[in-house]
């Protein structure tokens, strides 16, 4: 079993519809926990950490779950540009990130 | 703006040769990963290190050797390359904060 666990893609959704992507992980001492977005096989870059109290960044809502090792992300008024992958992350412990696999959006007019 | 780079960005070598691929970052992060990415697997952990002279093994270190001699430099050797190794392999630093830096990835191909 994988450490960091993502819904499978894709996911196609029309323009304006809210979206939410779901990441569970199996290490408890699990330390911090990110959102990343990847464009077409890109470098990842970060879209958001993920606080133990909800984050909210504009149309995007972060949540962490701690008590069942799960972290959400919530899309609202999805835009075209937000076609990406969104890639879960997790630091194990000790500096050690670990991805999912990867949840692929597409937004479509 | 250096950044973080890699080097070659696009290689093919033939299977059973020694490849490496070259990693420098200018920030004097503590951190350093190596991540291959593969269709339908994500980004996996290779090989990370916390420190100079300090590595550690990640999800799939079979078949690579890392290296950290120096802060700014985190090298990956495949020894033996296998057609298995053909993927896209992306560094990364980190200052142990909540940004890892990436750089622009080092396309491999192995015939």
């Amino acid at each position: 079993r994988k450490e960091v666990e993502q819904d499978p893609g894709p996911f196609n959704v029309p323009e304006g519809a809210t979206v939410a992507f779901n990441c569970t992980y199996s290490n408890s001492a699990s330390q911090s926990f990110f959102w990343y977005r990847q464009d077409c096989r890109k470098e990842p870059k970060l879209l958001m950490s993920v606080y133990s109290s909800g984050n909210e960044d504009g149309r995007f809502t972060a949540q962490l779950n701690r008590a069942s090792q799960y972290i959400s992300l919530l899309i609202r008024d999805s835009k075209l540009s937000d076609s990406a992958t969104y890639l879960c992350v997790v630091n194990i412990a000790g500096g050690k990130l670990i991805f999912g696999q990867g949840t692929e959006l597409s937004v479509k007019p | 703006d250096a950044g973080i780079t890699q080097s070659p960005r696009y290689k093919i070598t033939e299977t059973g040769r020694q490849v490496t691929l070259m990693c420098h970052q200018t920030w004097s992060h503590s951190y350093m990963f190596w991540y291959r990415q593969d269709l339908g697997h994500g980004l996996r952990l290779i090989y990370y290190s916390a420190a100079a002279d300090i590595t550690d093994k990640g999800e799939v270190p079979d078949g690579y050797v890392v290296s950290r001699s120096k802060t700014e430099n985190f090298p990956l050797t495949l020894e033996s390359a296998t057609r298995s190794q053909t993927s896209v392999y992306f560094c990364a630093s980190s200052d142990g904060g909540n940004t890892i830096y990436f750089g622009e990835g080092s396309w491999l191909t192995v015939v």
